[in-house]
């Protein structure tokens, strides 16, 4: 069980452009969703929460106009990259944990590069 | 002083010993802690959780807290070279998030 979905795996965008990433539980219901970043050689990085129905809350330093989260229902969250930039070149992590749990389960991570 | 500390590595153990794994934390009332696994270019995955005072087993793997002293600990016994990775120390700090170490990097000597 604990089952979280990210898609794509990885992917390749141009300067100026949006990359939505999608982070799915599969086989629970995640009321609270998290989106990491990690550089390599780094530890994990919050960038923000998100409960499902409400706004996120960012860490500080974290621009939520260029980071987007959604998080419309128990099973889904979303993160758009806005106006990618190289510095915005990153492993993005989501994790996911169910209603009165404490662990996080973390998705396989998707590989953003921008050129 | 960090949140959650852990020393960095790398931490070389033989094929076949015990690797011993350890994190240390700031705030006295963090409630639960968790170790993560990560392999070099995958995402953590959850290996322990633990909650009270004591031993947890699991396997091959045995989480430690120290509640008193600030510490949790990760065994690994009969270390195999699949073991060989990063591992994360995880804290909670207040409803939601988790504060992660820096991470201990282990390699097992076949």
């Amino acid at each position: 069980g604990a089952v979280v979905s990210q898609h794509p795996s990885w992917v390749i965008c141009k300067s100026g452009t949006s990359v939505k990433i999608e982070c799915r539980s599969l086989d629970f219901q995640a009321t609270t969703m998290f989106w990491y970043r990690q550089f390599p050689k780094q530890s994990l990085m919050l960038m923000a929460t998100s409960n499902e129905g409400s706004k996120a809350t960012y860490e500080q330093g974290v621009e939520k106009d260029k980071f987007l989260i959604n998080h419309a229902s128990l099973t889904l969250s979303t993160l758009t990259v806005t106006s990618a930039h190289p510095e915005d070149s990153s492993f993005y992590i989501c994790s996911a944990r169910g209603l009165n749990a404490y662990e996080q389960y973390f998705g396989p991570g998707t590989r953003l590069t921008v050129t | 002083q960090k949140e959650v500390e852990q020393n960095s590595g790398p931490l070389s153990v033989p094929e076949g010993a015990i690797a011993s794994l350890n994190c240390t934390y700031s705030d006295r009332v963090s409630q639960s802690f968790f170790w993560y696994r990560q392999y070099s270019g995958k995402s953590p995955e959850l290996i322990m959780s633990i909650y009270s005072n004591g031993d947890k087993e699991d396997g091959r793997f045995t989480a430690q807290l120290n509640k008193a002293s600030q510490y949790v600990s990760l065994l690994i016994r009969d270390s195999q070279p699949s073991d060989s990775a990063t591992y994360l120390c995880a804290v909670n700090k207040g409803a939601q998030k988790l504060v992660f170490g820096q991470g201990t990097r282990l390699t097992i000597n076949p």
